[in-house]
Formats: structure tokens, sequence, C-alpha cells
């Protein structure tokens, strides 16, 4: 199947500074996804892209599609300690367009 | 504003024992997704359902069995629960590819 790819699994960074993920696919996805899990809780929708080349903020998150559709970026502007979590790219496959995740990168913020 | 609803919350299990974890949404949505997490896994996709009355298997299906009630309940049952299912379960529903999930269960099998 399709698979999403996200590294690295951790990343740490000072309180206020910025920080940027990727998440890349052999294949072409048509929606991107971008999902925040709290700890202890399910997964929260942030971002959703259609459109190659689309730029979306919701915040102080901003998300790109890729232009060649096979990547997908968020970035995170003067994080703050309650942007700790996992962060997931997702997006839909198959002829039943089931969601597919990528294995998430765990952001620390350190005060 | 209830969204995805799961039960249990938190579940021990003996080896060999079975179980069933309810989830219900009441958004109107077709899908509906069970994932397990693990440390470093990600969410891995058990089973889906595309509408009520059909069921097909995601990337770690053995184990497990599903079954869509209605169009708001989707629920996962480990026949022989093992040691291999400890692990935070999620229910998810759709809407235009956009998910919703529920809060987990978090099962423990001993």
């Amino acid at each position: 199947g399709q698979q999403l790819n996200q590294n690295p699994q951790s990343m740490f960074i000072q309180e206020g500074e910025d920080v940027s993920m990727n998440c890349t696919s052999s294949s072409i996805f048509n929606t991107w996804l971008w999902y925040k899990q709290d700890p202890g809780e399910g997964p929260v929708l942030l971002i959703a892209l259609y459109k190659a080349g689309e730029l979306t903020s919701n915040g102080r998150l901003t998300a790109q599609f890729g232009i060649t559709r096979k990547d997908s970026f968020l970035n995170i502007s003067a994080s703050i300690p309650s942007d700790v979590g996992i962060y997931f790219c997702a997006g839909p496959t198959g002829a039943n367009s089931k969601l597919t995740f990528g294995k998430g990168i765990t952001l620390s913020v350190r005060p | 504003n209830a969204g995805v609803t799961q039960t249990p919350k938190f579940q021990v299990l003996k080896t060999g024992q079975s179980m069933t974890l309810q989830c219900a949404q009441d958004m109107n949505h077709n899908s509906m997704y069970w994932y397990r997490q693990d440390p470093g896994m990600g969410l891995r996709l058990i089973y889906y359902s595309a509408s009520e009355g059909t069921t097909d298997k995601g990337e770690v299906p053995n184990g497990y069995n599903v079954s869509r009630l209605n169009k708001r309940e989707f629920s996962l049952r480990l026949e022989s629960a093992a040691p291999s299912q400890t692990s935070v379960y999620f229910c998810a529903s759709t809407a235009l590819e956009l998910a919703f999930f529920g809060q987990g269960t978090r099962l423990t099998v001993v």
C-alpha cells in the first residue's frame, strides 16, 4: 500500500523557536492532512490541503501541499509548551479512500 | 457534541479472554475505522468500513473481527486476546476524507 514517511521520529526544540516537519511518499496524494495528538487523547485535525502548491495557515501553523503531490510540510512558528505532542500526516488511499497515516513525529518543547 | 465515543477507556485482559471494544459516532458519517497505536509504529489500520454493511481488512487484521452494526456503531472484537494485542485502540469516522477520532481504549493483555 501507499506509505507516508515522517522523519525524524522525535524533535526537540526550545520554546519560541520555529520548527518544520515534512511528510513524503513515493506515490501521489490528492489530499494531505495534518493531525496532532496530545498525550492521552485521540488525534485532532489541524490542517487539510487539497491542491498542489496550496499553502494554508491555522494560527501559528502553516502547511503546504508539495508541487509534486508527493510531499507536504508543516511549520510551527514561535513554539509554546502546549505544542508538545505527536504530529501525523495522513492521506486517503485506495478505492475507498481509506486514510493512511505516517508514523508521526513526537515534538518536545523545552521551556 | 459527542462526536466519536469509545468504550471502555481502559481494560486489562488475561491471555485467551475475549472482549468487544465499542465505538459509536453521532455525525452520520459513512466510513468508520479501527486503528491500533504502538510506540514508534504510528497508527496502523486494523479494519475499516466504508458504509453500513461492509467491512474490509486493513494493515493488521489478524486476531480481530469487526461488526458494523448500523451506521452509528462499529465494534472491534478480540476472540482470544494475546499479549501482542496490548495497545491503544482508536476508532474514527470520516466525512470527506477528514477523520474524527475517539479518545482511545488502552488495552493491556497479561
